[in-house]
């Protein structure tokens, strides 16, 4: 089982939607959640870096942790064909590292 | 600013030869990190160097990956004797501080390796 699972879509949704991604991992000691959006054959994008549990806004992106689930999601309001990218969660423990460990991406698509 | 900047952007190679990647990382970030990133595959840590020294080369696939970086700036990851299996996007990130300082990473473009 890997450290990180993320669904690799592609998710489909319509202009304006909501969207919903998500991520689960399996190790209890990660506490830093980033989330990076990356168009084809570009570099990852940072897009939001959270610390521990809770809600972070940013414009129309939220990230929400939830550590006692193992579970993170990325919310996307009001989406936009420019939205449709890959988007890749990482995590790291709080000290003695500085390896990100990701998920494969989920490829999001949103239709005009 | 100028973010990190990699060249080539494409390289295409024939099995057997040695490739040279480079990095030029944000201008005053001191960590630099190389991951690998295949098809269908999430990102793959290979190195992380905390200025010119590498504390942590554990990712390195094996002996025929190297990688240096001098000035406390510029990376060089070297493949010899390059395999098929060796074809991936190379990333490069950089971050104001490394160990447990915890900044977040800033990626490049990457390069894309072919092994014919």
């Amino acid at each position: 089982q890997k450290e990180v699972e993320q669904d690799p879509g592609p998710l489909s949704v319509p202009e304006g939607a909501i969207v919903s991604l998500n991520c689960t991992y399996s190790n209890s000691a990660f506490q830093y959640f980033m989330w990076y959006r990356q168009y084809s054959r570009k570099g990852p994008e940072l897009l939001m870096y959270t610390y521990s549990s809770g809600n972070k806004e940013d414009g129309r992106f939220t990230a929400q942790v939830d550590k006692s689930s193992k579970y993170i999601s990325l919310f996307i309001r009001d989406s936009q064909p420019s939205d449709s990218a890959t988007y890749l969660c990482a995590m790291t423990p709080t000290s003695g590292t500085y390896k990100y460990i990701f998920g494969t991406g989920t490829r999001l698509k949103v239709l005009a | 600013g100028a973010g990190v900047s990699q060249s080539p952007s494409n390289k295409v190679t024939e099995k057997g030869k040695d490739v040279e990647l480079r990095c030029d990382p944000i201008s005053g970030h001191t960590a630099l990190y190389w991951y690998r990133q295949s098809l269908g595959q999430g990102l793959e840590f290979l190195i992380y160097f905390q200025g010119n020294s590498a504390p942590d080369k554990s990712g390195l696939p094996s002996d025929r990956f190297s990688a240096e970086r001098t000035g406390g700036s510029v990376s060089t990851l070297t493949i010899q004797r390059t395999q098929q299996e060796d074809s991936a996007v190379y990333l490069c990130a950089s971050s104001l501080r490394g160990g447990n300082s915890n900044q977040p990473q800033h990626f490049g473009d990457g390069t894309r390796l072919s092994i014919l």
